[in-house]
């Protein structure tokens, strides 16, 4: 079975600096997907940043980039420049094909003003 | 463009009772997906639904059971409810056949008590 690890529940930076948030996955598949959602107060899970398995370039979406390691089946998120408003729960998320999403427990991020 | 859409926003049952839960996926979306959110953990895939068939289900009893409609809504029905059931339930829409990520709605808060 498909598992996903969070192991940082909560985690804290200063206002404009830079935090990474750890994920690793257990597959036995080689093509695959790998998301970040954010989840604030609302509720609603908001897609962050994906990554293609087979791409081995990391994905890039402005102040959010990934650090994906397959063979280590580590993919770790990092905000550069934080803000306020990045203040949410992080989840990381896996997918093969087919649309069943696996998702880890969480990491609760602070934004220090 | 209206997003994933679900009714109502919260709801308390009592123990043994019965309960609907409603999603309208995202436009131009045609598959549903169903996800259960317990308190301090990420969510946990119930069921998709896809051309008004169940599709893929979770680990979850009979008693979490779906429906789509024609026009792609759906809806999620739990029986003879626990304490246990008592979760943020979220719908997620997307597109069959595209790598396309989820789009989640604001999820329906469910109290059993």
């Amino acid at each position: 079975a498909q598992t996903v690890t969070q192991s940082q529940p909560e985690m804290s930076v200063q206002e404009a600096e830079t935090v990474t948030l750890s994920c690793t996955y257990d597959t036995s598949e080689s093509d695959y997907y790998l998301f970040w959602y954010k989840q604030p107060p609302s509720r609603q899970m908001i897609l962050v940043i994906r990554q293609e398995a087979y791409k081995q370039q990391n994905a890039t979406e402005n102040r959010f980039s990934v650090n994906f390691q397959k063979a280590a089946k580590s993919f770790s998120l990092k905000i550069s420049d934080s803000q306020l408003g990045d203040a949410a729960m992080y989840f990381c998320a896996y997918k093969r094909t087919g649309n069943q999403f696996y998702f880890g427990t969480g990491t609760s991020l602070t934004v220090i003003p | 463009d209206a997003g994933v859409t679900q009714s109502p926003t919260h709801l308390i049952k009592t123990r043994g009772q019965q309960v609907t839960l409603r999603c309208s996926p995202k436009s131009g979306h045609d598959t549903v997906s169903w996800y259960q959110q317990a308190l301090g953990q990420g969510p946990q895939f119930i069921f998709q639904y896809y051309e008004e068939e169940e599709r893929q289900r979770g680990n979850f009893p009979d008693r979490f059971s779906g429906h789509q409609f024609p026009n792609y809504s759906s809806e999620l029905n739990v029986n003879a409810l626990l304490l246990g059931d008592s979760a943020l339930y979220l719908c997620a829409s997307s597109v069959r056949g595209l790598q396309t990520p989820l789009h989640f709605g604001n999820g329906t808060r469910l109290t059993v008590t």
